[in-house]
Parts: C-alpha cells; sequence; structure tokens
C-alpha cells in the first residue's frame, strides 16, 4: 500500500513559538493532502484539505493565518502553527490521497505535539 | 463538524467473541470507510463500501451500509486480543474526497 510519513513524531514546544509538521508521501505523487487534529480519548477533525499548488481549504472554525498549510510539490504539505499556545497540543495527523488511491486516504502515523 | 454518531463508545469483549460497532450519518454519500487506530498511532484504512453497496466482507470483518437508514456496522468476527484498538467510521460526500469521522469506539479484547 502507499506510504505516507510525518516529520517529527513528536515536538515539544515552548509557548509563543512556531512549529512546522511535514508531510510525506513517500512512493506515490500526492495530488491532495489533509490535515486533521485528534485531541486525547477524541475522534479525527478536518482541519483543511491541500491540494498541490494552490492555497488550502480550511474548515469553519480553524485559523488559517494560526494554522499554516503549504503544498508545494505532489509529495511534501506542511502545516505550521504559528504563535502556539497550549490549547494547541494535540496529535496532528495527516492523509494524502492521488491517482493511484483515489478512493482511499493514506494516513501518516501522526505527530504529537506539546505546547508548554 | 462531525458527520455523526458510533455505538456503543466503548466495547469490552472476551477474545473469540464477535463484536460489532455500529455508526450512523446525516448526509448523502459517496462511500463509507472503517479505520482501526491503535493507541497514539495513525489510522489504518479497513474497508470501504460504496453507496450502492449493501455488504462487504474482509477477511474476518464484515461491513454492513444502509443507506435508507444512513447507518452502517462493522463486525470482526473470532476476535483476538490483537484487535484491541479503536475504530471509526469516515463518510466520503461530493466535497472533493474529504473524509468526515464518527466518534470512534474503543474495542477493548481480553485475552
Amino acid at each position: 500500500g502507499a506510504v505516507v510519513s510525518q516529520h517529527p513524531s513528536w515536538v515539544i514546544c515552548k509557548s509563543g513559538t512556531s512549529v512546522k509538521i511535514e508531510c510525506r508521501s513517500l512512493d506515490f505523487q500526492a495530488t491532495t493532502m489533509f490535515w486533521y487534529r485528534q485531541f486525547p480519548k477524541q475522534s479525527l477533525m478536518l482541519m483543511a484539505t491541500s491540494n498541490e499548488g494552490s492555497k488550502a481549504t480550511y474548515e469553519q472554525g480553524v485559523e488559517k493565518d494560526k494554522f499554516l498549510i503549504n503544498h508545494a510539490s505532489l509529495t511534501l504539505s506542511t502545516l505550521t502553527v504559528t504563535s502556539a499556545h497550549p490549547e494547541d497540543s494535540s496529535f496532528y495527523i495527516c492523509s494524502a490521497t492521488g491517482e493511484r488511491t483515489i478512493y482511499e486516504q493514506y494516513f501518516g502515523p501522526g505527530t504529537r505535539l506539546t505546547v508548554t | 463538524s462531525q458527520q455523526g454518531e458510533e455505538d456503543p463508545q466503548a466495547l469490552s469483549i472476551q477474545e473469540g467473541e464477535n463484536a460489532t460497532m455500529n455508526c450512523s450519518y446525516k448526509t448523502s454519500i459517496n462511500n463509507l470507510q472503517w479505520y482501526r487506530q491503535n493507541s497514539g498511532r495513525g489510522l489504518v484504512h479497513l474497508i470501504l463500501i460504496r453507496s450502492n453497496e449493501r455488504e462487504k466482507h474482509s477477511g474476518r470483518l464484515r461491513v454492513t451500509l444502509d443507506t435508507s437508514k444512513k447507518s452502517s456496522s462493522l463486525l470482526i468476527t473470532a476476535s483476538r486480543a490483537a484487535d484491541t484498538a479503536s475504530y471509526f467510521c469516515a463518510t466520503e460526500n461530493n466535497q472533493g474526497g474529504k473524509l468526515i469521522f464518527g466518534q470512534g469506539t474503543e474495542l477493548s479484547v481480553k485475552p
């Protein structure tokens, strides 16, 4: 199956700093990538959809200036949490889909963000 | 916003028993998918059922879909301790492949 990686797998940062999370499709071209957030014991909440070469589409209630998404190539999307606060601490998961995986999203292993 | 509900929220069974999880959703869909998540890990795709399908099997998994009731069920037969995980349903509608996840069922299979 298709492989999606995320880096880093976990990160601790201080309040007010910015953190960048990378999502890579390793063996297929990802025309679309999705970013989700998951709080403990809760489900995944879609944050935004990014298509290669265009601006991301954010879900209602997600601040686009706080969660910057860049999908500059067919294998890489990045999520930058700007001016992070403790309430941004969460598990961030990306998924990718492409021509080869049109009906299925392949999920990355997730990034655990802790803001102190 | 979440598409729908899953029940039960938590299920504890003995190894060898069957586990049934239900999912309800609110809008029309293209397909419904089931995923598994081990604690603190990413998601693993289990099975996809299209809106024109009523039942699908994959190994010990059986999924049903009732579009008139906007509901689906996942049956895991002959459960094993390794099946312990959270299970999520997710629906895909006509909005560019977006998946909307249910609340999830936390399954615990005791040896």
